[in-house]
């Protein structure tokens, strides 16, 4: 079926550097979604992303994380500073249509990021 | 904000068993419950879902039940196989449009030949 690829698989960086998460999505869906999953819970909704806008987001999804997707390219995640509290596993997803309801999202493998 | 229970945890069956994964979320404005698969090392695979107009839903050797007025799911599984096993995930998603999918914590079902 359709793949979400994501890039890397693992991330190891030191606290307060920046680090950017990439995904590529299914080549014709539109909207674009982060989740975060730290170890031993649930994962949970940071952000969706349609038509270069953010459409809603998480408490998660603080003042330091951003995400764009420049020209069609990677969906990005990107967090500056980064902190001990973002170590986790940050799965991206996308979807065709219009972010109706029932839309199936397709989920990549997850980036592994530790903050040490 | 929504909240989504998943019980058991974890399941050990013989192959060809049948199972029961239950679900329970919090939120009455929930409107659709997909499920998703994921395999050791694999990504999420979505394998069934339903949506809060319907009480059944079936593919293949899976069904899925839903009460709305326990705000109930239940995914059973037949003639299970060693590659059912997986972590099973239950979601939930209300009616804002932009599937902001709250997810249990999984249920982790691991099928023995």
């Amino acid at each position: 079926g359709p793949k979400v690829l994501q890039i890397p698989s693992h991330q190891i960086i030191d606290m307060g550097q920046m680090v950017t998460l990439n995904c590529d999505p299914v080549s014709n869906h539109l909207y674009f979604y982060w989740y975060k999953q730290i170890l031993g819970q649930q994962m949970e909704f940071l952000v969706n992303f349609y038509n270069g806008k953010v459409m809603e987001k998480s408490k998660l999804f603080k003042d330091q994380f951003s995400v764009e997707r420049p020209d069609g390219s990677y969906f990005t995640l990107k967090i500056q500073p980064t902190a001990l509290e973002d170590s986790a596993v940050y799965f991206c997803a996308s979807s065709l249509d219009q972010g109706a309801v029932a839309e199936t999202l397709y989920f990549g493998s997850g980036t592994r990021l530790t903050v040490l | 904000g929504e909240q989504v229970e998943q019980l058991p945890s974890s399941l050990i069956v013989q192959e060809g068993a049948s199972v029961l994964i239950n679900c329970s979320y919090t939120d009455s404005a929930s409107v659709y419950f997909p499920w998703y698969k994921q395999e050791p090392g694999k990504r999420l695979q979505f394998i069934i879902d339903i949506r809060s107009n319907m009480e059944r839903k079936q593919n293949q050797r899976l069904t899925l039940l839903f009460d709305k007025k326990t705000k109930h799911l239940s995914l059973h599984i037949t003639a299970t196989q060693p590659g059912d096993s997986a972590i099973y995930f239950c979601s939930a998603s209300g009616d804002s449009g932009y599937n902001k999918l709250t997810f249990g914590k999984g249920t982790v079902l691991l099928v023995s030949p």
